[in-house]
C-alpha cells in the first residue's frame, strides 16, 4: 500500500473486553514495530518483528498483550481483559529492512479508550 | 529511564523566528532520529543522523556524538510548523527510544 495503515482508528472498549488492533505495513517492508503512546508522552516500544519472527517483545507490559505477524505482512496486536491503564494510542511502524539508518514509516495509530 | 532528554518541553515562537530544539542522551547509539507529530496525526520521520549535519528545506539537524547531543533547527518558522517534535535514539534493528517531545507553536 501507499503507507502504513492501522485499523480501527478509534476503539472504545469496556474494561475486561478483549481487543485486536491491526497494522498493514508498506508492502515488502521486512521490519514492523508496535509502540504505545500514553497521553502527553512519547511513544514506548512494545515489540518488533522481522518478517514473521518476533525478535523482541521486551516492551509488552504484561502477558495480556500479544502480537503476531503470521505471514510476515499484516500484524495484529491483541490485548486481553483490557484495563483502564491500557488506554493509549497504539502506533505501528515499518521499515524496508530494519537497518539502523533506515527511514521508519508510521501509521496514524489506533486510539484505544478503556472505560 | 531518561536515556533521552529534550528541551524545551514547550516552545512558542513568532512566525519567521529561528527555532532550536535540543536533544541530549546518555547511551551509545547507532543513529538518532528526529520525528514530527501533528495533533491527531501520525508520526513523520524528518531526519536520521549518525554524524554531522543534514538539511532539508528549512530544517537542519546536527549531532555531536562525543557530546551526545543533537539539535533540530527550523529557519523562517511558519504556523504550519506547529507540531510536536520528537528525538528518538536508534538501537538495533531500528528499535527507537523516544524522548518526551517538544511542543512547538508558531504564531502568525
Amino acid at each position: 500500500g501507499a503507507g502504513v495503515s492501522q485499523s480501527p482508528r478509534y476503539k472504545v472498549a469496556k474494561r475486561g473486553q478483549d481487543v485486536a488492533l491491526r497494522c498493514d505495513p508498506i508492502s515488502g517492508h521486512v521490519s514492523l514495530f508496535w509502540y504505545q503512546q500514553a497521553l502527553g508522552q512519547g511513544p514506548e516500544f512494545l515489540t518488533y518483528f522481522q518478517n514473521e519472527a518476533q525478535l523482541d517483545k521486551s516492551g509488552l507490559p504484561s502477558d495480556r498483550f500479544f502480537a503476531e505477524r503470521p505471514e510476515g505482512s499484516v500484524s495484529t496486536l491483541k490485548i486481553q481483559r483490557t484495563q483502564q491503564e491500557d488506554s493509549a494510542v497504539y502506533l505501528c511502524a515499518s521499515s524496508l529492512l530494519g537497518g539502523l539508518e533506515e527511514k521508519l514509516f508510521f501509521g496514524s495509530g489506533t486510539q484505544l479508550s478503556v472505560l | 529511564k531518561n536515556e533521552v532528554e529534550q528541551s524545551p518541553q514547550n516552545l512558542t515562537a513568532q512566525e519567521g523566528e529561528f527555532i532550536t530544539i535540543n536533544c541530549s542522551y546518555s547511551v551509545g547509539i547507532s543513529a538518532l532520529h528526529w520525528l514530527q507529530q501533528h495533533p491527531g496525526g501520525g508520526i513523520v520521520s524528518l531526519f536520521m543522523l549518525s554524524s554531522g549535519k543534514k538539511k532539508h528545506g528549512r530544517l537542519i539537524a546536527t549531532i555531536n556524538i562525543q557530546e551526545k547531543h543533537s539539535s533540530l533547527h527550523i529557519t523562517a518558522s511558519h504556523p504550519r510548523d506547529s507540531a510536536v517534535y520528537i528525538c528518538a535514539l536508534g538501537e538495533y534493528g531500528n528499535k527507537l527510544v523516544f524522548g518526551a517531545g517538544t511542543i512547538l507553536r508558531v504564531k502568525s
